[in-house]
């Protein structure tokens, strides 16, 4: 089974700030991987598939970037909304694995 | 607008099973695959399976095949999910949420706590 592992675990950080979020594969993935954001008793939010592709509806400052085992999500201006759990996900036709999640929050 | 309504909290004793319910509105439910996810308390988020409502086939993650089992009835576009033989580290919130061919889960439901003790 392929694992997805996210760093850091939290992230303190400020309004106004640029974040990024590590998710690496412990094998090749070919770029099907998609990003979450979670907030307390709340379902998760789709923000990013394939990779790199921005979900209608989901901010500009949200990015994604990488390919292979390595993929980053990029918060550029964090608004005081985006302090929340985010969650990378690894998916083919078989098996589906979420990263352990990485937690931003207000420093 | 697409929705995901889920059944209500339930609680069980160790042993038992649990059937949960997710009610899908504003799309084709028969054009989209149907997941469950669960988060036991403080912890991440783990995919249980996927089912084509269409097909009706499935694809149960390997630490649940033998205990799981997802269903549906198309007409009231509705899924289930039925977990046996529960234990207490089942407690978790239940998750249904739809799949997309670009990838990833757009549409989640609100999802159901399930509470396992004795």
């Amino acid at each position: 089974d392929i694992q997805m592992t996210q760093s850091p675990s939290t992230l303190s950080a400020s309004v106004g700030d640029r974040i990024t979020i590590t998710c690496r594969a412990s094998e090749t993935i070919n770029n099907w991987l998609a990003w979450y954001q979670q907030k307390p008793g709340k379902a998760p939010k789709f923000l990013i598939y394939q990779a790199s592709n921005l979900e209608s509806g989901v901010p500009s400052r949200f990015s994604g970037s990488g390919s292979g085992t390595e993929f980053t999500l990029t918060i550029s201006n964090l608004q005081p909304d985006d302090f929340a759990t985010y969650y990378c996900q690894h998916y083919n036709n078989y098996d589906v694995t979420f990263g352990q999640g990485t937690k931003v929050e207000m420093k | 607008q697409v929705q995901l309504v889920q059944s209500g909290a339930e609680v069980k004793k160790p042993g038992a099973s649990v059937r949960l319910s997710c009610k899908a509105s504003g799309y084709s439910f028969n054009s989209y695959d149907l997941n469950w996810v669960r988060q036991a308390p403080g912890q991440g988020l783990e995919w249980l399976g996927w089912m084509n409502p269409n097909k009706g086939t499935t694809d149960y993650a390997q630490k649940f095949q033998g205990r799981i089992t997802m269903t549906r009835i198309a007409s009231i576009s509705t899924a289930y999910m039925e977990l046996s033989s529960l234990r207490s580290d089942d407690t978790a919130v239940y998750y249904c949420a739809r799949g997309v061919l670009k990838g990833g889960f757009d549409n989640w439901g609100q999802g159901t706590p399930v509470t396992v003790s004795s």
